[in-house]
Parts: structure tokens; sequence; C-alpha cells
């Protein structure tokens, strides 16, 4: 099955902690991306990157890291999360082209007290 | 920067009601326009993607148009049923790497 899958679903953690949310993709998608989903703020875009080794920054990228060294991976990196990064992150892939949807995956729920 | 409104934010609705989901966007540039569905707590499901150079696109009982000119898309559900409760987002592209989503309308079929 076609699909993009995040892990965890669910993480809550300390201020400071470092961690990492997964984010893969088996649809051989060049383009793949995180966003962050808060209410009153609607969906934001935090990474992107158009292949491996090819990463540029969203709208919000700050307090974030990514890296893509296989093209079916791109795992987001909180190095120190604070209370401001507590919200609902979601990957996202799509072939490049104005034809294609982006498919995006089931979500991440953060929360950092 | 490109703005994406989306217009009732909430909608309730009797069962076998037709909806009509509005979504205005600033600039008319696009390169695409995507409609999605998510369900509370749940991913975002692509529903239907319209190219710049397309009026509209039809899938069952969705149908989207789009009018570049005037920065509009509306997405029309047929005969609505309660399993179709869910909000409704569109999110306009001027390129292959960043969509810009409305705040969505959550949608509530009454059966």
């Amino acid at each position: 099955e076609a699909q993009v899958t995040q892990n965890p679903r669910y993480l809550i953690t300390v201020t400071g902690k470092k961690l990492t949310v997964t984010c893969s993709q088996n649809m051989n998608h060049e383009y793949m991306s995180w966003y962050r989903q808060d209410p009153g703020l609607g969906l934001r875009q935090i990474y992107y990157s158009m292949n491996v080794e090819v990463t540029d920054k969203g709208d919000v990228p700050e307090g974030y890291k990514v890296s893509r060294k296989e093209k079916r991976n791109f795992p987001l990196i909180l190095e120190s999360p604070s209370p401001n990064q507590t919200s609902l992150y979601f990957c996202a892939s799509s072939l490049v082209g104005t034809a294609y949807e982006q498919y995006f995956g089931p979500g991440t729920r953060l929360t950092v007290t | 920067k490109q703005e994406v409104t989306q217009i009732p934010a909430a909608l309730s609705v009797p069962e076998g009601e037709n909806l009509v989901l509005n979504c205005s966007f600033t600039d008319s540039a696009i390169y695409n326009l995507q409609w999605f569905r998510q369900d509370p707590g749940k991913g975002l499901t692509s529903l239907l993607l319209i190219q710049s150079s397309q009026r509209e696109q039809t899938s069952g009982r969705l149908n989207a148009s789009l009018d570049k000119s005037s920065g509009r898309s509306t997405l029309y559900i047929a005969a609505s049923q309660p399993g179709d409760s869910a909000t409704y987002l569109c999110a306009v592209s001027h390129n292959d790497y960043k969509l810009s989503f409305g705040a969505g309308t959550t949608v509530t079929v009454r059966a």
C-alpha cells in the first residue's frame, strides 16, 4: 500500500530533551516536507526536501533540523524542544510537477512540558 | 505572500443536501490547487487536485472548480452523507515545494 508513515504518533517530552520524529514514504517520491498544525494558525511548512541531500527552510524552521540521506526517509529533529513546539506535525511527499498531489502522513502529536 | 481564505468556517446541513465549500486566494499565479479532507485527530486525505491549466476536476460525488482570474475555487459535494462530516482544507501552490493552506471549513452532516 502506498503510504507515508510517521513515528511516533504521540509523544510527550520535557523541555530540552532531544527527539526525532521519523517519516518514511514508499512511493519513490522526490519531494518531502514537514508541516505543523496549530489552532488558529493552520498548517505551516517547517522544512522541505526536493531530493536526497537537498533540503531547504519553509516558513517556520527555527528550532528544527532535518536530513535527507535516503530518498524514502525524512526525519525531523528537535535538538532542544520547547513548549512552543507543542503541535501536531505532518510529513508529506509527492512527485515533482503540477499534476502530482501531495500525500500526508497520519500526524505526530507532540507535547513539550 | 499568498493568503488563502475559506468561507464559511463551519457548515451544518441535513443528510442529502448538496455541499458548497468556497476557497479564495490572493495571488492568481498558482501552480495547482488541492482539496483535502481531515478527520479529527487524523491526517490529511487528498480529494482532488486541479492544475493551473484546468477549470475543474471530478471524482464521484465531488466536483471542484477553479477560476484563477478571480482567485476562487469551489468544492461541491453532492447528496451529502453523515460520513462526509470532516474538515475540508484548500491548499494552493506556486511551485513544487510549498502549499499554502486555508483554515478549513468544518462540515457536519446531520442524519
